[in-house]
């Protein structure tokens, strides 16, 4: 089945500076890569999402980045803010079956 | 509010118990999806339910079981636990068939402690 693994576990960052988070797939057969932020104690929430046939995908100050040769897509946070401090999942799905990898804590520093 | 509704908010229980976790997706969404996750760790893909068949299967236990009612409403079956079934259980939904290229919507969650 498809294996996700996800980079860094953790991530401090200043306020202002950029965010870059790294995912990994094991299934060539995935198309679809969503990113989730879960803040803390509550539900996680689609941020944004990219689908095989498209290379990058913008929304604001937050991108991803899908490079499926080598079967990983990241996403970029650009003028991080204190509210940008949760946990981020990506995910790969190939027909019914969605995996998580195990998330980053992003931490951003006033 | 993501229209999913789940209840209890809070189960704490004793090992070798059953409990049922009952979750309601938003309205006309026909898929329903289980997750557990664990304290500090990611999101465990159970199970799918769409329009009251099982669609997909992962990392659930032989002991867990899950069934979707013809109202769509799905309960999510827990028996035997054991102290390592302690995690928050979120159930999802989305409008379509597969998972892929669709967002799903979680609910709040339910959060189980086993005694």
């Amino acid at each position: 089945g498809e294996n996700v693994e996800q980079h860094p576990s953790t991530l401090s960052v200043q306020e202002g500076d950029s965010a870059v988070i790294k995912c990994t797939y094991s299934d060539s057969a995935s198309n679809y890569f969503p990113w989730y932020k879960q803040e803390l104690g509550k539900r996680p929430q689609l941020i944004i999402d990219i689908r095989s046939n498209v290379g990058e995908k913008k929304d604001q100050r937050i991108a991803v980045t899908l490079n499926k040769t080598a079967k990983h897509f990241s996403l970029h946070i650009t003028e991080t803010q204190p509210e940008d401090s949760a946990v981020y999942f990506c995910a790969a799905s190939k027909n019914n079956d969605m995996r998580f990898g195990a998330g980053t804590r992003l931490t951003v520093k006033p | 509010d993501s229209g999913v509704t789940q209840t209890p908010k809070h189960l704490i229980t004793a090992t070798g118990q059953r409990v049922t976790l009952r979750c309601s997706p938003r309205s006309g969404d026909l898929s329903v999806y289980w997750y557990q996750q664990s304290l500090d760790q990611g999101l465990q893909f159970l199970i799918q339910y769409y329009n009251g068949e099982e669609r997909a299967k992962g990392n659930i236990l032989e002991r867990f079981s899950a069934q979707q009612f013809p109202d769509l409403h799905s309960e999510l079956n827990l028996s035997s636990l054991e102290l390592g079934d302690s995690a928050l259980y979120f159930c999802a939904s989305s409008v379509g068939r597969s998972s892929g290229g669709i967002e799903q919507f979680f609910g709040p969650g339910t959060r189980l402690t086993v005694l």
